[in-house]
């Protein structure tokens, strides 16, 4: 079974401050490359999935980027505000392009006003 | 509007009182599956199933059954809860291929005394 490794474990920014995350997974046998936000209390939701190497992809102030050659994906928050306060999954497959995700244990993000 | 529900929300049992989790979709997905999330272990996967009547083993399948008789249902079972299993449960959906995000049910947290 494969390990998809996210770092950091957690993260304290100021508002206003941009951060970015880093979820590592083997390279080998790619097919997709998913990332969820979760709030407490809440279920993850998916922010994007990433299938291309050289993907980037942007959903207002959150972008992630994807190399699957060399096997990592970073996920950036530009201006954090309190509200993007969450934890942050990445998860790869394994098992084919019908298989199941295995996921990162989340990089846990806190933004002070 | 895609949704994932599961019942019931909250649960504290005993020892060995069986217990089914349930779990609906309703956006035809042929994809479900569960997963347990545990403090400092991240979300596994306990089974899953691609399509009605197909079903298989995640991570930790252990002390858990699950079935597929419609594709909108996917029941967790736990024969005989024993208090390792006290945990957070979430249930998921998606279209077939892993390069299609996963829709999370709302959680549901099980206490087994």
């Amino acid at each position: 079974i494969l390990n998809v490794e996210q770092s950091p474990q957690s993260l304290h920014v100021q508002e206003g401050d941009s951060t970015n995350f880093t979820c590592s997974f083997p390279s080998s046998n790619f097919y997709a490359l998913h990332w969820y936000r979760w709030e407490t209390a809440k279920s993850p939701e998916a922010l994007f999935v990433m299938t291309l190497n050289g993907d980037e992809k942007k959903k207002g102030r959150i972008s992630a980027t994807l190399n699957t050659k060399e096997g990592y994906s970073y996920l950036y928050i530009k201006g954090s505000q309190p509200e993007d306060s969450a934890t942050y999954l990445c998860a790869s497959n394994y098992g084919g392009s019908q298989g199941n995700l295995i996921f990162g244990k989340g990089t846990k993000l806190s933004v002070k006003p | 509007e895609a949704q994932v529900t599961q019942n019931p929300r909250y649960l504290i049992t005993v020892t060995g009182k069986k217990l089914t989790v349930t779990c609906s979709q309703n956006m035809n997905h042929e994809y479900m599956s569960w997963y347990r999330q545990d403090p400092g272990l991240g979300l596994r996967q306990i089974y899953y199933s691609m399509n009605v009547e197909v079903t298989d083993k995640g991570d930790v399948p252990e002390g858990y059954k699950v079935s597929r008789k419609e594709k909108r249902n996917f029941p967790l079972i736990l024969e005989s809860p024993s208090p390792n299993q006290t945990s957070l449960y979430f249930c998921a959906a998606r279209r077939g291929g892993v390069n299609n995000e996963q829709f999370f049910g709302p959680g549901t947290r099980l206490t087994v005394l």
